[in-house]
């Protein structure tokens, strides 16, 4: 039984540094990619980016100036940082396993950018 | 904006099918076969339902079908369930090794 358990700050000013980790249980971590994916407030998901246990990524072309993801295959996690939050960085952030075919998820995270 | 189109919302009566489109271009739906579709009920992350354009998950309802035209891959949902109720989600690779989604589509089951 896969599970993915993510973690990280709830509540961020502006300008600051959004830093999220998604540890597996679980299944292999080698093998897969392993996805970031946001969704606002009421609106859609978006695809922030992903990374495989090797730590070769891939991310959003709107975010890919301020995102970093980072792999530690010892512990069997993986982590998000965006940098420079604004309001409109505000969403439930989850993690999530695969590709063409995620069928685990974290349990997301809500993630605020307020003054 | 999202990179793919997907209606709004749709509606349905118990036992009635409806179908929901996801309009993208040919660099992504209508060039690759790896659409996705996700239900997602009210504060629970999505589920997937749909990879490859028609492929289940193991457990996964044969109620649910995936199919694509074109530029437009569609989700149709036989035999309507309350529980069926949901927000749908459409993703798709995209050439330059990126993935989109759709803005999502409201079910109501009337």
């Amino acid at each position: 039984q896969v599970q993915l358990q993510q973690w990280g700050a709830g509540l961020l000013k502006p300008s600051q540094t959004l830093s999220l980790t998604c540890a597996v249980y679980g299944g292999s971590f080698t093998g897969y990619f392993w996805t970031w994916i946001r969704q606002p407030p009421g609106k859609g998901l978006e695809w922030i980016g992903e990374i495989t246990h090797a730590g070769r990524t891939s991310y959003n072309p709107s975010l890919k100036s301020r995102v970093t993801m980072s792999v530690d295959a010892s512990k069997n996690q993986f982590s998000l940082n965006l940098n420079s939050v604004t309001a409109a960085d505000t969403a439930i952030y989850y993690c999530a396993r695969g590709q063409y075919k995620r069928e685990y998820w974290g349990q997301g995270t809500l993630v605020t950018v307020s003054s | 904006q999202s990179a793919l189109t997907q209606p709004r919302s749709v509606s349905g009566s118990p036992g009635q099918s409806v179908t929901i489109s996801c309009t993208g271009t040919s660099n992504d739906v209508g060039g690759y076969d790896y659409v996705s579709w996700y239900q997602q009920h009210p504060g629970k992350a999505p589920k997937l339902m749909i990879y490859d354009v028609s492929e289940r998950p193991s457990g996964v309802s044969s109620r649910f079908s995936g199919s694509k035209s074109g530029n437009t891959a569609s989700l149709t949902i036989s035999g309507l369930h309350i529980e069926d109720e949901a927000d749908y989600h459409c993703s798709s690779y995209r050439s330059g090794s990126i993935w989109v989604f759709g803005g999502g589509t409201k079910l109501t089951v009337l």
